[in-house]
């Protein structure tokens, strides 16, 4: 069945850097897919919504040019965190539609960010 | 925007026992309202949902119902196992015309059975 993956599935980087983060639909076509940011212990919050081949939809107070979003083709979307900090640590999850008109999401298996 | 509470945040029951989360939602245009499951490290797995046009929705162990006058709507798990132990969150969406929506997440239940 359909399946959505992300990877990495965790990384260590060093605060200023940047670090990319890869969703891909496996075996389906996805022009949209979302974002979510976990932090411990919460639950998933919308960070943004990636859009093929248009600019991406930024919830209010996410940073647009921190949190960069590249929608390139129909079954992956890329997330770049940019001059990371340890606050940016957290789990990132993303999604995307059933396909045919369904209202159903798969989720990926989430990144692990953890920033040093 | 659409505002999703859910309780209890914690549930503990001994294995063989119901649980029952609840959650109500503000916006009355939602119509789309799944339950994922959670397990530490991983990503949500939907274990069932709901659409506004049916009142209750039942898969082996697992049944959702909607009250769609009262907003609200409840999992329930009948006869649990201990590897149900997982965070649950209730989630509702609206159809727009102009595509999906993102969903609204509720804020998670921790449940654990004890064998």
């Amino acid at each position: 069945g359909a399946v959505v993956s992300q990877h990495p599935s965790w990384v260590i980087c060093k605060s200023g850097t940047s670090v990319k983060i890869e969703c891909r639909s496996l075996d389906f076509q996805a022009t949209t897919m979302f974002w979510y940011r976990q932090f411990p212990k919460q639950s998933l919050m919308l960070m943004a919504t990636s859009n093929e081949g248009s600019k991406a939809t930024y919830e209010q107070g996410v940073e647009k040019d921190k949190f960069l979003i590249n929608h390139a083709s129909l079954t992956l979307s890329t997330l770049t965190v940019t001059s990371a900090h340890p606050e940016d640590s957290s789990f990132y999850i993303c999604s995307a539609p059933k396909p045919q008109g369904s209202r159903e999401q798969y989720f990926g298996p989430g990144t692990r960010l953890t920033v040093t | 925007g659409e505002n999703v509470e859910q309780h209890p945040s914690t549930l503990s029951v001994q294995e063989g026992d119901s649980a029952v989360i609840k959650c109500t939602y503000s916006d009355s245009a939602s119509n789309y309202f799944p339950w994922y499951k959670q397990e530490l490290g991983k990503g949500p797995q939907l274990i069932i949902d709901i659409r506004s046009n049916v009142g209750e929705k039942k898969d082996q162990r697992i049944a959702v119902t909607l009250n769609k006058t009262a907003k609200h709507f409840s999992l329930h798990i009948t006869e649990t196992q201990p590897e149900d132990s997982a965070v649950y969150f209730c989630a509702a969406s609206r159809e727009e015309d102009t595509g999906r929506r993102a969903l609204t997440f509720g804020s998670g239940t921790r449940l654990q059975v004890q064998p």
